[in-house]
């Protein structure tokens, strides 16, 4: 089975500042999807940003954007201009193309420092 | 916009009782999970449906069954509830190739 690992339990950062967030993960496939999730605390768990495999480029949403590293199998968050509403639990998750199933890291814990 | 509704946010049930966790989704979507979060442990994949009355098991399903009669629900059944069962419960759907999209999460406490 394919394993996510986020290896920061727990992250802070200064409001209007950068951080950045890693993800890697482990699969024999080539095509395949990742995400990234935030869960703010007691809310709905949303996607933030999403990257197919077969894309060269890395996705970008507003102030967040990822560093894809196919060879290195990794997917690194990054959240610029952090603002408070920020603050939540992100998870890094995977799935095949042709599979069902996400595979989800355990997830860091981003504290924003006004 | 996609909803995915998850019958109660907060649950406290009794050992040995019997538990349902009903989740309902308003988009079409095929496949439906049920997943559990605890913290250092990530989610994990309880069991999960790709069709109406077809499920398959996930990592950890000893305990817990489910039930698919209609496309639109999907229901998580604790057999007899443990305290090892108190957990955030968390139901997500998604079509084919995109995202999925979570329920706001139950968190059941077994007392």
């Amino acid at each position: 089975a394919q394993t996510v690992t986020q290896s920061q339990p727990e992250m802070s950062v200064q409001e209007a500042e950068t951080v950045t967030l890693s993800c890697t993960y482990d699969t024999s496939e080539s095509d395949y999807y990742l995400f990234w999730y935030k869960q703010p605390p007691s809310r709905q768990m949303i996607l933030v940003i999403r990257q197919e495999a077969y894309k060269q480029q890395n996705a970008t949403e507003n102030r967040f954007s990822v560093n894809f590293q196919k060879a290195a199998k990794s997917f690194s968050l990054k959240i610029s201009d952090s603002q408070l509403g920020d603050a939540a639990m992100y998870f890094c998750a995977y799935r095949s193309r042709m599979g069902n199933q996400f595979y989800f890291g355990t997830g860091t814990s981003l504290t924003v420092i006004p | 916009d996609v909803k995915v509704t998850q019958s109660s946010r907060y649950l406290v049930k009794r050992t040995g009782e019997k538990v349902f966790l009903e989740c309902v989704q308003d988009m079409d979507h095929e496949n439906m999970f049920w997943y559990r979060q605890d913290p250092g442990l990530g989610l994990r994949l309880i069991y999960f449906s790709y069709d109406v009355k077809m499920k398959e098991k996930g990592d950890i399903p000893e305990g817990y069954s489910v039930s698919r009669e209609k496309k639109e629900r999907f229901s998580l059944i604790l057999e007899s509830a443990s305290t090892n069962q108190t957990s955030m419960y968390l139901c997500a759907s998604y079509p084919r190739n995109t995202e999925a999209f979570f329920g706001q999460g139950t968190r059941l406490t077994v007392v």
